[in-house]
């Protein structure tokens, strides 16, 4: 069974900086692209970055390019999210997800395991 | 970017009604559309996905339709589990935007 565990929340003050990372099991972790998406308290879900997996490429969302990086450790099953400069529009709960390619870029691909999130709460 | 309109936002309906949610893409996404469904507190859940093909494990009353830029989600006799918020996501490019949801609620 694919489990995916999101950690490294928490309250960070305007401009600071925070990792998170999503430990994996059950799974093959080298073979998937894996996804961030985040949802601010009482709305909808944005997708945050994709990473592949051999980590050779990224893509974010234009909301959080520049201050956010995504990466992998592929012997340790675990994705990170760097994230800097953060602002209170960034005050969300971030989910880690796995697709079904290897490719962070493969059309009609989909998020078929979801971890169960992390709080990131930007205020001062 | 390719932004994704969900239509309603919300509605009200009753167990047994058939329910239609349309999600409209600005430029065609060829089928590369999923819909999740997503319950108060709960994890995102993978309904339907390339449009029309249903995840394993989720009941037959769900169904999907569509492709270039218009969707739908439909729910046949809806269930009593099944008031949630929807959102469909675009799989065409990235980034791999998702629509605004729409809520399904107990008329």
């Amino acid at each position: 069974e694919v489990q995916l565990l999101e950690s490294g929340g928490g309250l960070v003050k305007p401009g600071g900086s925070l990792r998170l990372s999503c430990a994996a099991s059950g799974l093959s972790f080298r073979s998937f692209a894996m996804t961030w998406v985040r949802q601010a308290p009482g709305k909808g879900l944005e997708w945050v970055s994709v990473i592949s997996g051999s980590a050779d490429s990224t893509y974010y969302a234009d909301s959080v390019k520049g201050r956010f990086t995504a990466s992998r450790d592929n012997s340790k099953n675990t994705l990170y999210l760097q994230m800097n400069g953060l602002s209170v529009e960034d005050t969300a709960v971030y989910y880690c997800a796995k697709g079904l390619s290897v490719a962070a870029w493969a059309p009609g691909d989909y998020l078929a395991n979801w971890g169960q999130g992390t709080l990131v709460t930007v205020s001062s | 970017d390719i932004q994704l309109t969900q239509s309603p936002s919300s509605l009200s309906a009753s167990v047994g009604d058939r329910v239609t949610i349309t999600c409209r893409a600005r430029q065609s996404i060829s089928s590369h559309l999923n819909w999740y469904q997503q319950k108060p507190g709960k994890v995102p859940k993978v309904l339907i996905y390339k449009s029309s093909n249903l995840e394993s494990g989720v009941p037959s009353r769900f169904s999907g339709s569509g492709s270039g830029t218009d969707f739908t989600l439909t729910i046949n006799s809806l269930q009593p589990e099944d008031f949630a918020t929807y959102y469909c996501q675009q799989s065409y490019t990235t980034p791999r935007t998702f629509g605004g949801g729409t809520k399904v609620e107990v008329k």
